[in-house]
């Protein structure tokens, strides 16, 4: 069964701060791993994406890494500000998806990520 | 309007009523989905459409939950005899075409609180 497993499941830093989101996966055959930013209140907004030959992507301050042998991303946060303060939800999709639900995609539950001042 | 929109955003009813929510996509979006949001939960898949296709509805948790797309654009979900367990936020999103490779953007959320 695909799974997607996100650690830690909630995580509070001080303002200026750096921090590391952990996503590990089952999910195969691999086709890439999205992560995504979900301010309270609001629908999630994409990050990054990489696919089996990237291992790392930024995107301003966030940082997404990915090693695809041992089926591990993570999510890097540099000099954290107070609007960082969300959910973050990593998404892995199967690779030539041809049935079953979701559109091949397994979503984590989320890192809940708090910034204090 | 440049982006997902959803109504309401919130919706309070109460038990054994019907609900239906509505989903604006993207203009040009041939895909489509629901999702559920429990409060400390993640995602979880209900319903997807893509284009004119069967849409798939491998997700919804029970015959209560239905859902319709209307000329490829606008979606509503309808939960019949609602009950507390239903209580959550709906998200809907929508990709310019199916697969996972395809960026969602999704809409604000429906909130629903059933007494």
């Amino acid at each position: 069964k695909n799974q997607v497993e996100q650690s830690p499941q909630s995580l509070i830093i001080l303002e200026g701060k750096n921090c590391t989101l952990q996503c590990n996966y089952t999910v195969s055959p691999f086709s890439n791993l999205r992560w995504y930013k979900q301010d309270t209140g609001r629908g999630p907004v994409s990050l990054t994406i990489m696919t089996f030959s990237e291992n790392t992507k930024s995107n301003g301050r966030y940082t997404a890494t990915l090693d695809a042998d041992t089926k591990q991303s993570s999510l890097h946060i540099t000099a954290s500000q107070l609007s960082d303060s969300a959910s973050y939800i990593c998404v892995v999709s199967a690779w030539e998806y041809s049935g079953g639900g979701a559109d091949g995609l397994t979503f984590g539950k989320g890192t809940h990520l708090i910034i204090q001042p | 309007g440049a982006g997902v929109s959803q109504s309401p955003s919130n919706k309070v009813t109460e038990k054994g009523k019907d609900v239906e929510l509505r989903c604006d996509p993207i203009s040009g979006h041939t895909a489509l989905y629901w999702y559920r949001q429990s409060l400390g939960q993640g995602l979880e898949f209900l319903i997807y459409f893509q284009g004119n296709s069967a849409p798939d509805k491998s997700g919804l948790p029970s015959d209560r939950f239905s859902a319709e797309r209307t000329g490829g654009s606008v979606s509503t979900l309808t939960i019949q005899r609602t009950q507390q367990e239903d209580s959550a936020v709906y998200l809907c999103a929508s990709s310019s075409l199916a697969g996972g490779g395809n960026e969602q953007f999704f809409g604000p959320g429906t909130r629903l609180t059933v007494l």
